[in-house]
């Protein structure tokens, strides 16, 4: 069974690009969060899917960032226009819904933008 | 609003020793509680969780972790540290109303030879 997988690993982008970050749940998940980290700093929340529907995106930026999860196919956080600052380790988590109390990391996808 | 707190960036212990990574929580309603560990550059590893029932819990490679309602804390506890223990842990909460987990800003454990 395999984990939760994200893709890329690592991506570099120069300023005024857009990233695409991927996320393939757990066999049988369908609930995917997204997370930034910052470097040396915590897991900051962003926004929390099931398929084909934003359950929470309170802790998105308001521009430029955006999810989704559809019927098929992986979950894609983008970024356009990526600034210096979305430098940042993105993973994505996944569960199998309301009942389940824990959530499944992917290895992350290390963005550097130069 | 959930909040975590994890009062102490690093803690060192010699290998050996017993070991006490912190937490304490917020939240309105049940909490459920999560201890997670990050190596250097990998995803977050689940450990154990606190549903309900027993306040002490026992998690993966010998970590457990004692609820405390009345102080709202959720320590991470493991008898005897090893070098290997070395890592950031995070502490989360979710409420059982929603789905968001809100994490701790992380604990860096440094267990020395």
């Amino acid at each position: 069974n395999a984990g939760v997988m994200q893709n890329p690993r690592h991506l570099v982008r120069r300023r005024g690009q857009e990233a695409r970050l991927r996320c393939s749940p757990m066999k049988g998940h369908s609930h995917v969060y997204w997370y930034r980290q910052l470097p040396e700093e915590g897991l900051k929340f962003m926004v929390y899917l099931q398929k084909e529907n934003i359950i929470d995106e309170s802790g998105m930026p308001k521009e430029r960032f955006s999810a989704e999860f559809p019927k098929e196919g992986p979950s894609i956080l983008r970024i356009q226009q990526v600034v210096r600052g979305d430098s940042a380790a993105y993973f994505c988590a996944s569960s199998t819904g309301l009942d389940s109390y824990e959530q499944y990391f992917g290895p992350g996808t290390r963005l550097t933008v130069t | 609003a959930q909040s975590v707190a994890q009062p102490e960036d690093q803690v060192n212990v010699a290998e050996g020793n017993p070991l006490t990574v912190k937490c304490t929580y917020s939240v309105s309603g049940n909490p459920y509680l999560f201890w997670y560990v990050q190596y250097p550059n990998r995803g977050l590893q689940f450990l154990l969780k606190y549903i309900t029932g027993d306040n002490l819990v026992k998690g993966s490679y010998g970590f457990e972790a004692e609820f405390n309602k009345s102080q709202t804390s959720f320590h991470l506890k493991k008898p005897s540290a090893l070098v290997s223990d070395s890592a950031l842990y995070f502490c989360a909460v979710r409420d059982n109303y929603g789905q968001n987990f809100v994490f701790g800003p992380g604990t860096r454990l440094s267990v020395l030879p």
